[in-house]
């Protein structure tokens, strides 16, 4: 079964630090990774995905994420923290050809001015 | 390009009542369409998988009818929540996925939904 995991319910940072947020997956076959951020009330924004190739994705507002397959990881990251970009983000993985989504559980970043 | 919308933003109905949310796609056809909901400080949970013009294919442990699923063209899709109770009180989120470029969801704003 497909599942993704974010161990951490909230990560804080201070603003101009670089920041992580983890993201482990388990799919059978290739994985369709993504990262969505939601702000308070608002639906997902899209961020990131790793389809396949280059092993270090880069995204929307300056974030990337390291696609780790003998760690099954893909955490993402972005060298310097922004106030702003205190939000909710979450992980998503899917199998190739299934097009469903399963989400991790979410990670609250807090950047601290 | 790629923007999905959902109409309302929020609700607020009495308990018994039905209530409909609409899912549009307003600048691609979205070939199958998703209904997630999601719990305060929680993840989404995905209930229901629609493809436009056949029934949707429901998540274990969501209630078909409760849940009423419309795909009724390629840029909409309703969700029905029936005889609402307060439990059913949430955030519900749609997203689309074009034929084209199938491995991305396109996701809607969210509906407040608050059954009294």
């Amino acid at each position: 079964a497909q599942s993704v995991a974010q161990p951490e319910d909230q990560v804080n940072v201070a603003e101009g630090n670089p920041l992580t947020v983890k993201c482990t997956y388990s799919v059978s076959g290739n994985p369709y990774l993504f990262w969505y951020v939601q702000y308070p009330n608002r639906g997902l924004q899209f961020l990131l995905k790793y389809i396949t190739g280059d092993n270090l994705v880069k995204g929307s507002y300056g974030f990337e994420a390291e696609f780790n397959k003998s760690q099954t990881s893909f955490h993402l990251k972005k060298p310097s923290a922004l106030v702003s970009d205190s939000a909710l983000y979450f992980c998503a993985v899917s199998g190739s050809g299934t097009y469903k989504y399963i989400f991790g559980t979410g990670t609250r970043l807090k950047v601290l001015a | 390009g790629a923007v999905v919308s959902q109409h309302p933003s929020r609700v607020i109905c009495k308990s018994g009542t039905s209530v409909k949310i609409e899912c549009r796609s307003l600048d691609f056809q979205a070939t199958t369409m998703f209904w997630y909901r999601q719990f305060p400080k929680k993840s989404l949970m995905l209930m229901a998988t629609s493809n436009e013009g056949s029934k949707a294919t429901y998540e274990q442990g969501v209630e078909k009818d409760k849940f009423l699923i419309n795909h009724a063209s390629l840029t909409l899709s309703t969700l029905t929540v029936t005889s609402a109770h307060p439990e059913d009180s949430s955030f519900y989120i749609c997203s689309a996925r074009e034929g084209t470029r199938s491995d991305e969801q396109y996701f809607g704003p969210g509906t407040r939904l608050t059954v009294t």
